[in-house]
This record gives structure tokens, C-alpha cells and sequence, in this order.
């Protein structure tokens, strides 16, 4: 079978560092991808890593080890408009594409 | 910019309806998803296509059928609509060498 597991809340303030989590199972591992959805919104993508490491884009990092199943994301100097919900994704064998349940992220001033 | 077009944004059905929800794209994407949303339950892959007329079984197919005739437009059909397929439906596409699905902006589907 296949799974992701990440955290289903997180908090933080204004300025702060937060890191969402992923975990995953599955078969046919291509790569890992994150997405962020706003409330009535559709999915965004924010970020691909493929091998292992750190990809910076801006104040969003992601990482991953493919060893570990892991990898996650790190959103610094956090803004009010960075509450969201964020998913990670399993790209499998470079088709379908596997979501976790999402992080509901609130910050807060 | 890429766009992926959903039929309806909202849509109320009674129970035992055939119901099309439509999806199209404009970027010639091979690939295309479509997902329902649930609140808890995050996104989860119903079926989706990576080229015309192919179609894959995703998590959760019960109950739903796709059609695929056409490269840019990839139609969900619930044959015989229930209350438990009351739910937030998303269409994606991406490309067989892109990483990143584009998504539509949703059809809430209410079914009485």
C-alpha cells in the first residue's frame, strides 16, 4: 500500500520558523512535492525534490531523504498570509500523483 | 498561464442521477487527476488518465467512471449519484516531464 503522514495542525506568530513533516510509503517513488492551499482555494504547487537535500525557493525550503521515506517543509519569517493548508504529494512513477491529509497551518500576529 | 477549467463550481444532484463533472485544459498536458476532497481526508485520487482514452484506477474508483476522448478533456461520471459522494471534486493535469499538477478551482457537489 501507499501512505503519507504529516501533521494535521501546526501554529506558529508572525516572524517565526515552522516545519511540516512528511513521512510516506508507497512504491514507485519518483519524487516528493508540496502544495498549498488556501481556504476555497485550489492547490498550488511550491516545491519538487527529486534527490536528497535542501531546495530553497524564497522563504520556503524543502528537503528530503529518500533513505528515511522523509522529508519536509520549512517556512521562515512566517506571514499572516502563510496560513494555509500545505500537502505533500508522492510523484509515483511519474503519473499519478499521491497526496497526504495536509498540515493546517495558522499564524498568528 | 496555465489553465484547468472545472464545468461548475457548485452543483446540487439527487440521489440516483447520472452526473458529468467536465474538466479541460489548455496546456496540451498529457496527464490529468481528478480528486475529491474531504475535510480530515486530503486529497485522494479517484482516477486518472496519462494519455486519450488510457484511464488508471486511483484510491477510491467505486462509484465513479471517467471518459478521456479528447487530449484537453478528461469528464468524471457518477453513474448513480449518492449522499456520500457529497463532496469538494478537483481536477489536475501536469505533463509526463513536469512535476507540477495544475489544478482546477473545484466543484462543490452536494447530492440530496
Amino acid at each position: 500500500g501507499q501512505s503519507l503522514e504529516q501533521p494535521s495542525e501546526v501554529t506558529a506568530v508572525e516572524g517565526a520558523i515552522v516545519q511540516i513533516n512528511c513521512t510516506y510509503q508507497t512504491s514507485g517513488f519518483y519524487g516528493l512535492s508540496w502544495y498549498q492551499q488556501h481556504d476555497g482555494g485550489a492547490p498550488t504547487f511550491l516545491s519538487y525534490n527529486a534527490l536528497d537535500g535542501l531546495e530553497e525557493t524564497g522563504r520556503f525550503s524543502s528537503f528530503l531523504s529518500r533513505s528515511d521515506s522523509y522529508g519536509y517543509l520549512l517556512l521562515q519569517e512566517l506571514q499572516m498570509k502563510d496560513s494555509a493548508s500545505y500537502f505533500c504529494a508522492v510523484n509515483q512513477a511519474g503519473t499519478a500523483l499521491i497526496f497526504g491529509k495536509g498540515t493546517t497551518l495558522s499564524v498568528s500576529s | 498561464d496555465v489553465k484547468v477549467t472545472q464545468s461548475s463550481r457548485y452543483l446540487v444532484k439527487r440521489t440516483g442521477e447520472k452526473v458529468f463533472l467536465e474538466c479541460v485544459q489548455d496546456m496540451d498536458h498529457e496527464n490529468m487527476f481528478w480528486y475529491r476532497q474531504d475535510p480530515g481526508l486530503g486529497l485522494r485520487l479517484i482516477y486518472f488518465s496519462y494519455d486519450v482514452k488510457m484511464k488508471e484506477k486511483g484510491d477510491i474508483p467505486e462509484g465513479y467512471s471517467v471518459s478521456r476522448e479528447k487530449k484537453e478533456r478528461f469528464s468524471l461520471i457518477l453513474e448513480s449519484a449518492s449522499t456520500n459522494q457529497t463532496s469538494m471534486y478537483l481536477c489536475a493535469s501536469s505533463t509526463t516531464r513536469d512535476t507540477e499538477a495544475f489544478f482546477g478551482q473545484g466543484t462543490r457537489l452536494t447530492v440530496v
